[in-house]
């Protein structure tokens, strides 16, 4: 078992649908990442988290500490949108343990 | 939030040839930059840790004599692909990281090599 799973894999929706993407880990963390992967590769860090609740925009990213659980929220989804999100959490060593991604699509 | 440049972008060079890349922290001073190595659909995976003016620590199953890491500053890591072989084709990762432990890092663009 994977110390980070995310799901769902893969996430198809229209524009304008609100969409979540889970994430839920098994080691103890001192924080969580989510990043957004491009189609050209590039990654942009979107939040780090350690506890409760942060919001960028049309993003929202919340983090439960005692579930081990962490979701991603867009709002008022956009094709541009449309990327690979990935949760990273930092472990005791302070080095990330990356999930797997969650390949996003929006359809106008 | 901080900058880092990754470059190049991309780069394609012929099987044998050596390739380095370069991280730079353009904002703030970088005290640990890691890299990363990511094949098709897969997870970003950790290579090496580097601290200013240390040696690096690699991952288990990475060789050091291919992957040379280099931090001589506290605003630039370079990781020298050596010999390259098509296997090496894949997208490699920086990220930088200033002070130590809880410290946010910061990524680069990324560079997609390619062995021919």
């Amino acid at each position: 078992k994977n110390e980070v799973e995310q799901s769902p894999q893969n996430l198809t929706a229209q524009e304008g649908e609100f969409i979540t993407i889970n994430c839920s880990y098994s080691v103890g963390i001192s924080a969580l990442h989510w990043l957004q992967q491009h189609p050209g590769g590039g990654i942009v860090s979107l939040f780090m988290l350690s506890s409760g609740k942060k919001k960028h925009g049309r993003l929202i990213a919340t983090i439960n500490i005692q579930e081990k659980h962490s979701s991603l929220h867009i709002t008022a989804s956009h094709p541009r949108d449309s990327a690979v999100y990935i949760c990273a959490v930092k472990g005791s060593n302070y080095q990330l343990i990356w999930g797997a991604g969650t390949k996003l699509i929006i359809k106008p | 939030g901080a900058v880092v440049s990754q470059h190049p972008s991309w780069v394609i060079c012929k099987s044998g040839t050596s390739v380095k890349i370069e991280c730079r922290s353009l904002d703030f001073q970088a005290t640990t930059m890691f890299w990363y190595r990511q094949f098709p659909k897969q997870s970003l995976m950790l290579m090496a840790t580097s601290n200013e003016g240390s040696k690096a620590t690699y991952e288990q199953g990475v060789e050091k004599d291919k992957f040379l890491i280099n931090h001589a500053s506290l605003t630039l890591s370079t990781l020298t692909v050596t010999s390259a072989h098509p296997e090496d084709s894949s997208f490699y990762i920086c990220s930088a990281r200033a002070g130590t432990g809880d410290t946010e890092a910061f990524f680069g663009q990324g560079t997609r090599l390619t062995v021919v």
